[in-house]
């Protein structure tokens, strides 16, 4: 029973398309994440929404656009890819505790513009 | 602002040698510090966490980590390395209040090689 899916696993797409990454959380988590892993495994992170509201928008280009239609689900939206758009890109999810935000991440989609 | 560094981007060590993977932060406030491991083609996986309840943690798999302010290090070890701790370890920091929602800064990442 997956905690944190995301599809597709893989996106392989030419320059000048627009295209749609899926993310689903069953943990019940108020909030969700999107991440960029770069090429030389470097992660660092796009967007956070909490129940359903954008709370950190990391000055991504505005041809990113997540979307939440509810607490349970974080869509990425990417118009115009780019060359450098290719990355592996992470969906996490976590509930605030007393130990902070322990996020759970989700398998990943390695998106190839060609 | 808060920032990790992690040196050594590559560490190699024997089977049953000890493992040491060294993580450095800068928080302006109390941190949140994590170490997850990712394996080839797979999502990132807590091993474990430091929210200020003890400064030795202990993780998943032998991992343990120990949280010393003074020298604003949370470095990751095992005291014996199987062939299947190879992976990517990331360390991250996150702040423990604001409104941060709980973002994580990650270190640059270091590969462990383990040797039979």
């Amino acid at each position: 029973d997956t905690a944190v899916s995301q599809t597709p696993k893989y996106l392989v797409t030419q320059m000048g398309n627009d295209k749609s990454i899926k993310c689903e959380q069953n943990l019940g988590h108020d909030t969700m994440y999107w991440y960029k892993q770069d090429s030389k495994k470097f992660l660092k992170i796009m967007f956070s929404y909490n129940n359903k509201e954008l709370i950190i928008n990391e000055t991504v280009p505005n041809r990113f656009s997540p979307k939440s239609p509810d607490k349970a689900h974080l869509n990425l939206h990417i118009n115009s890819l780019e060359l450098g758009d290719s990355a592996v890109y992470f969906c996490a999810s976590s509930q605030k505790g007393t130990g902070g935000y322990e996020q759970y991440f989700g398998p990943g989609t390695r998106l190839t513009v060609t | 602002a808060q920032s990790v560094t992690q040196l050594g981007s590559h560490v190699s060590v024997s089977e049953g040698a000890l493992v040491l993977l060294r993580c450095n932060y800068s928080s302006s406030v109390p941190p949140y510090l994590f170490w997850y491991v990712q394996y080839p083609n797979q999502g990132l996986q807590l091993l474990l966490k430091y929210t200020s309840a003890a400064t030795l943690v202990k993780g998943i798999n032998g991992f343990e980590a120990e949280f010393k302010k003074s020298e604003t290090s949370f470095h990751l070890t095992k005291p014996s390395a199987h062939m299947s701790d190879a992976a990517e370890y990331f360390c991250a920091v996150s702040e423990s209040g604001g409104n941060q929602g709980g973002k994580l800064i990650f270190g640059q990442g270091t590969e462990l090689s383990v040797k039979p």
